[in-house]
């Protein structure tokens, strides 16, 4: 079975503009997350949907936006660019087992460059 | 803001030595996870502790959760370069599913 995949792998955009990405959960997982990981630092959550609904947001302002699609799949959305949006962004998917086993499962990432 | 600290920082060893890694928060946290991340790729998970004292081993990776539960540790024996990678501890934090809180990491680099 395919893992996590998310497109596209680099993106290089400029200050101001706007960015989509994308991921594919695998075949039967219904709950993404997405995750941002700015260099030398630890991974940190930005969204979690599940079944297509938002079940919990991190810290990060209304420029960034999600959703999720009925084929589970889902899209991160980055208005307004700041050179700080500068990152690898992480997407995760789950089967959602439980609050102590959930194993998420990450995607290669996408790494975006604002210049 | 991390909640997990995660020591040392950076790491650099020979091959053949060994190695111990530090996660550790002042929160207790109901499962603890342990991720290992290549350059270009995405955290892999490597294990998940669950009870307070368990002790997990994965070939020559000891993992161990502190008897509190706000602490654990990664212990490589005899280390190889294809240990090389970022370790990140993580935790789901009590019932909030899909939403990890990571460390920042410990950067391991094993020379031939």
């Amino acid at each position: 079975d395919a893992g996590v995949t998310q497109s596209p792998t680099h993106l290089i955009k400029t200050r101001g503009q706007h960015v989509t990405l994308r991921c594919s959960p695998i075949s039967g997982h219904k709950s993404v997350s997405w995750y941002q990981q700015v260099l030398g630092q630890g991974p940190q959550f930005i969204f979690q949907y599940y079944e297509k609904e938002e079940r919990g947001r991190g810290n990060f302002p209304d420029r960034f936006s999600a959703r999720q699609f009925p084929n589970y799949s889902s899209e991160l959305n980055v208005n307004a660019l700041l050179l700080g949006d500068s990152a690898l962004y992480l997407c995760a998917s789950s089967l959602v087992r439980g609050p102590r086993t959930d194993t998420q499962y990450f995607g290669p990432g996408t790494r975006l460059t604002v210049l | 803001t991390q909640l997990l600290e995660q020591s040392p920082q950076f790491l650099s060893i020979q091959e053949g030595e060994n190695l111990t890694v530090y996660c550790n928060s002042s929160s207790v946290f109901s499962s603890l996870q342990w991720y290992r991340q290549e350059p270009g790729e995405g955290p892999v998970l490597l294990v998940t502790v669950v009870t307070g004292g368990e002790v997990k081993k994965l070939k020559r990776l000891t993992f161990q959760f502190g008897d509190a539960r706000k602490d654990s540790s990664l212990h490589i024996t005899a280390a190889q370069p294809g240990d090389t990678g970022l370790y990140l501890c993580a935790s789901l934090r009590g019932s909030t599913l899909g939403r990890l809180y990571f460390g920042r990491g410990t950067q391991l680099t094993v020379w031939p």
